[in-house]
């Protein structure tokens, strides 16, 4: 069984302030790591895919970093907006076997922003 | 709209009921996902198609559920003798052929809230 976990499971910030979340999952077997954006009744966006250890990537505000062999991942927003309000979820992709590239998430990080 | 659709967007349903979603996914992708969320929980892999071919099922995916992708484009996920306990969103994915880095990402439709009354 494989097991991503995030936290916070929820986080209430003010405009303008910067936050945080985390996402740990396996260090063994990894193939990719993925950071999703949830609005409610909108589909899920990708932000993120990230393979390397080490990397860092992007988006205008909203950043994350990679760490494969203790097995985390942080995701960054810089001076949160009401629009990022969303569920944020990480998903694991496992190497080898017959994993077919499903996807193994995490419970989310439900970010309320308040203008 | 060129992205991944789902109809319906909501079902309500009484226990004991079938029902039926859809998912058109984008039009190059061979790869079809289907995953489920509870409340609470993230999304949980149901089972996979790579063109027509049902090539992995989880064990969540009990005798009451089929899905199929007839043609290789769309597919259909089916749910026999609902229960309350099928009550979730149901996602569905699609990805591009399995090469390079770009492949790894997936594509979600908007769901299909199922709720078994």
């Amino acid at each position: 069984i494989l097991n991503v976990e995030q936290s916070p499971q929820s986080l209430h910030v003010q405009e303008g302030d910067s936050t945080n979340f985390t996402c740990s999952f396996p260090s063994s077997n990894f193939y990719a790591l993925h950071w999703y954006r949830w609005e409610t009744a909108k589909s899920p966006e990708a932000l993120f895919v990230m393979t390397l250890n080490g990397d860092e990537k992007k988006k205008g505000r909203i950043s994350a970093t990679l760490n494969t062999k203790e097995g985390y991942s942080y995701l960054y927003i810089k001076g949160s907006q009401p629009e990022d309000s969303a569920t944020y979820l990480c998903a694991f992709y496992r190497a080898g076997g017959t994993s077919y590239g499903k996807l193994t998430f995490g419970q989310g990080t439900i970010l309320t922003v308040h203008p | 709209d060129t992205g991944v659709s789902q109809n319906p967007r909501h079902k309500i349903t009484k226990r004991g009921q079938n029902v039926t979603f859809r998912c058109d996914p984008i039009s190059e992708h061979n790869r079809l996902y289907w995953y489920r969320q509870t409340l609470g929980q993230g999304p949980e892999f149901l089972t996979y198609f790579q063109n027509e071919a049902q090539l992995e099922k989880s064990r969540l995916l009990s005798d009451r559920f089929s899905a199929e992708r007839p043609k290789g484009s769309f597919s259909t996920l089916e749910i026999q003798r609902t229960e309350q306990g099928d009550s979730a969103m149901y996602l569905c994915a699609s990805s591009l052929p399995a090469r390079g880095v770009s492949s790894y990402e997936q594509y979600f439709g908007p769901g299909t809230r199922l709720t078994v009354t």
